[in-house]
């Protein structure tokens, strides 16, 4: 089965840019998507088909797709953008994979 | 808005059965694919199926973990899905949450209900 890899957390200062990265497989022949999730609450989704920003999802977060790792980035890091953060994608049409998350913490 | 209600959860002992139900609001029930996520306490997002609409013959795909034991459904009429789990396992317990994906023709989960904990205990 097709696997996601993920750093299990990653640290910015407030104001600076955080990277986290989703490896696998030729990863950049699939879309992939970013969910947020903050302790207690249900996953916002953050980015889809690697780029696009649903409505409502600041412009601070961008993403990009190429050859075996995806990447979320989050300008201006602010202290409400420490959560879990989680990469999925679609192994083969019918089975949904994340990766096993990234805990942000701003500091 | 779209709004998506998960209800159903509980105790209930290994090798018991529970069902969980997904009830929606805000759009047009039948017209989306409804899925199932769950996360164990303190673990990550793990997807557990998902049933497409009635255009697509209302077929299920399931995670490795579940399939032959969990069972998707769902009734357009109360635009309501269903998650039928029965031979629970401890490893089982979990938060589940149903998801409808945005619209377009690329499936991405956009909306997500608060959650039902479903604890599988002796």
């Amino acid at each position: 089965s097709y696997e996601l890899t993920q750093p299990p957390s990653v640290s910015v200062s407030p104001g600076q840019t955080a990277s986290i990265t989703c490896s696998g497989d030729k990863l950049g022949d699939k879309y992939v998507c970013w969910f947020q999730q903050k302790s207690g609450q249900s996953p916002v989704l953050v980015i889809y088909q690697d780029s696009k920003r649903p409505s409502g999802i600041p412009e601070r977060f961008s993403g990009s797709n190429s050859g075996n790792t995806a990447t979320l980035t989050i300008s201006g890091t602010q202290a409400m953008d420490e959560a879990d953060y989680y990469c999925q994608a679609w192994d083969s049409n019918t089975h949904v994979v994340f990766g096993g998350g990234t805990k942000l913490t701003v500091l | 808005e779209v709004q998506l209600v998960e209800s159903g959860g509980g105790l209930v002992q290994p090798g018991r059965s529970l069902r969980l139900s997904c009830t929606a609001s805000g759009f047009t029930f039948g017209d989306y694919v409804m899925s199932w996520f769950r996360q164990a306490p303190g673990k990550g997002l793990e997807w557990v199926g998902f049933i497409r609409g009635k255009a697509y013959g209302g077929t299920t795909e399931y995670a490795a973990s579940v399939k032959g034991r969990f069972t998707i459904s769902r009734d357009d009429s109360k635009s309501i899905a269903y998650l039928q789990m029965n031979s629970l396992k401890t490893e089982d317990t979990a938060v589940y949450y149903c998801t409808r994906p945005g619209s377009g023709w690329y499936m991405y989960f956009q909306h997500w209900g608060q959650g039902t904990l479903v604890t599988v205990s002796s």
